[in-house]
C-alpha cells in the first residue's frame, strides 16, 4: 500500500496570503495524484486531478505541481472560503490511499 | 443536476450487518465507476471500495480493512450503488460517502480513473453495543 504524508498538518495564514501544501508518497505514483478540499460539515470536493488539472469550476488560484513522489498544492491568494482541510489521494495503485490532510486555518 | 444520495446508515451492534445505498440521478449511471469513502469522527478520509462499470467488467476493489466483510455492487437499471457491510466492528463507525469516478482512456482498452468528481452528502454508520 502506498502511504501518503502531508505537511504541514496545519497552516495558519491570513486572507490574501499564498498557501503551499505538500504531499509525499512512499513510492512513485507517476502523475496519478488528486487533491480534494473539505470544508467543515461538508462532503469533500475534487480540486485537482493528474497533479495539475483543475476540476470543473475550480478557480485558477488553485494549482498543483510535482511528479513521482513529491507534490504541491498552491493557493496563490487565499480567499475566505478557502479555509478548509485539503487531502491528497494517489490513484496509481490499489488501494487508492489518501493523505492525512492539511488544515488551512485563519491566522 | 448530478446528485448522489446515500441512505441506510444507522446504529448497529458489533457483528451485525448493514446495507448502504447510493441513489443517483442526472447522469448515465451505467457509464461510470463508483466508490465508497468513509470518514471516522474527527479523522481523515479513508477509501473503502470501488466498482467498475459493466463495460469494464463490473469488477471490484477493496481496502484491506474491509476486504472479506464488505461487498460493493450496483444496479444499473435503478442507478443505485450499494455497500453491504457484514461483521461490523466499532472501528467501522464513520460517515460513508458515495462518489462518482470518471475515467479516460489510456489505449489498449485500459482506462484510468482520475478522481472522485461528485460526492454525496454522506450517511452515518455507528457501530456500538
Amino acid at each position: 500500500e502506498i502511504v501518503l504524508t502531508q505537511s504541514p498538518a496545519t497552516l495558519s495564514l491570513s486572507p490574501g496570503e499564498r498557501a503551499t501544501l505538500s504531499c509525499r508518497a512512499s513510492q512513485s505514483v507517476s502523475s496519478y495524484l488528486a487533491w480534494y478540499q473539505q470544508k467543515s460539515g461538508q462532503a469533500p470536493r475534487l480540486l485537482i486531478y493528474d497533479v495539475s488539472n483543475r476540476a470543473n469550476g475550480i478557480p485558477a488560484r488553485f494549482s498543483g505541481s510535482g511528479s513521482g513522489t513529491d507534490f504541491t498544492l498552491t493557493i496563490s491568494s487565499l480567499e475566505p472560503e478557502d479555509f478548509a482541510v485539503y487531502y491528497c489521494q494517489q490513484r496509481g495503485n490499489w488501494p487508492f490511499t489518501f493523505g492525512p490532510g492539511t488544515k488551512v486555518d485563519i491566522k | 443536476e448530478v446528485q448522489l444520495v446515500e441512505s441506510g446508515g444507522g446504529l448497529v451492534q458489533p457483528g451485525r450487518s448493514l446495507r448502504l445505498s447510493c441513489t443517483t440521478s442526472g447522469f448515465t449511471f451505467g457509464d461510470y465507476a463508483m466508490s465508497w469513502v468513509r470518514q471516522a469522527p474527527g479523522k481523515g478520509l479513508e477509501w473503502v471500495s470501488f466498482i467498475r462499470s459493466k463495460r469494464y467488467g463490473g469488477t471490484t476493489e477493496y481496502a484491506a480493512s474491509v476486504k472479506g466483510r464488505f461487498t460493493i455492487s450496483r444496479d444499473d437499471s435503478k442507478s443505485i450503488a450499494f455497500l453491504q457491510m457484514n461483521s461490523l466492528k466499532t472501528e467501522d463507525t464513520a460517515v460513508y460517502y458515495c462518489t462518482r469516478d470518471p475515467y479516460y482512456g489510456l489505449g489498449s482498452n485500459t482506462v484510468y480513473y482520475y478522481g472522485m468528481d461528485v460526492w454525496g452528502q454522506g450517511t452515518t454508520v455507528t457501530v456500538s453495543s
